[in-house]
């Protein structure tokens, strides 16, 4: 069975840092590209950053290009959200999620709050 | 980047059809395949994937769920609706960077 933990969030003051973690299992992690994806307190769906399979194609959403870090172990099958430069519109809860088997988001984890506030 | 809008709400009667529509900006079909994605995302939960590729049905999900639509044009039918079925659909397309998403339909019960 796919499952997606996520892990590190917070609450964090503008300005600072805050590292998530997601740790995959139930699939081969390093063979599939990941994603993060946000949603803000009743907002929708916010795609963030991908990275595919061997860390050899990295994109990142306008909103968050020069602050955020996707990264991955794949030894540890983990991904990673280095967030940098912490802005209130960043509060939202984030998502890791998966392409197994589509080009879709196909898994996702239960979400990580994220907090930005002095 | 491809805007994709979707109605805020939609209320439909128990045992009917409802169908949920998304409009794109520009093409998101390419020669082979239609990049247009349905999720549903009930309060509290994390969004699931129903379709992808505008047609094709998710590991797991009840037959009563469908797509269809190419170009700019997509639908979801839920057909019958079932109470379990209250919640927000959103539309993706990964026909190209960034990824969006439509703003999310809110399925009621009538």
């Amino acid at each position: 069975e796919v499952q997606l933990v996520e892990s590190g969030g917070g609450l964090v003051q503008p300005g600072r840092s805050l590292k998530l973690s997601c740790l995959a299992s139930g699939f081969t992690f390093s063979n599939y590209g990941m994603n993060w994806i946000r949603q803000a307190p009743g907002k929708g769906l916010e795609w963030v950053a991908s990275i595919s399979s061997s860390s050899s194609y990295i994109y990142y959403a306008d909103t968050v290009k020069g602050r955020f870090t996707i990264s991955r172990d794949n030894a540890k099958n983990t991904l990673y959200l280095q967030m940098t430069s912490l802005r209130s519109e960043d509060t939202a809860l984030y998502y890791c999620a998966s392409l197994i088997t589509t080009v879709a988001f196909d898994y996702w984890g239960q979400g990580v709050m994220v907090t930005v506030s002095s | 980047d491809i805007v994709l809008t979707q109605s805020p709400a939609l209320a439909v009667s128990l045992g009917q059809r409802a169908t949920i529509s998304c409009r794109a900006s520009q093409s998101v079909s390419t020669s082979s395949y239609n990049l247009m994605h349905w999720y549903q995302q009930k309060p509290g939960e994390q969004p699931k994937l129903l379709i992808y590729d505008a047609s094709n049905l998710a590991s797991g999900i009840p037959v009563r769920f469908s797509g269809s639509g190419s170009g700019t044009d997509f639908t979801l039918t839920i057909n019958p609706v079932q109470a379990d079925d209250i919640a927000t659909y959103y539309c993706q397309q990964s026909r190209e960077l960034p990824l969006t998403f439509g703003s999310g339909t809110k399925l009621e019960i009538k």
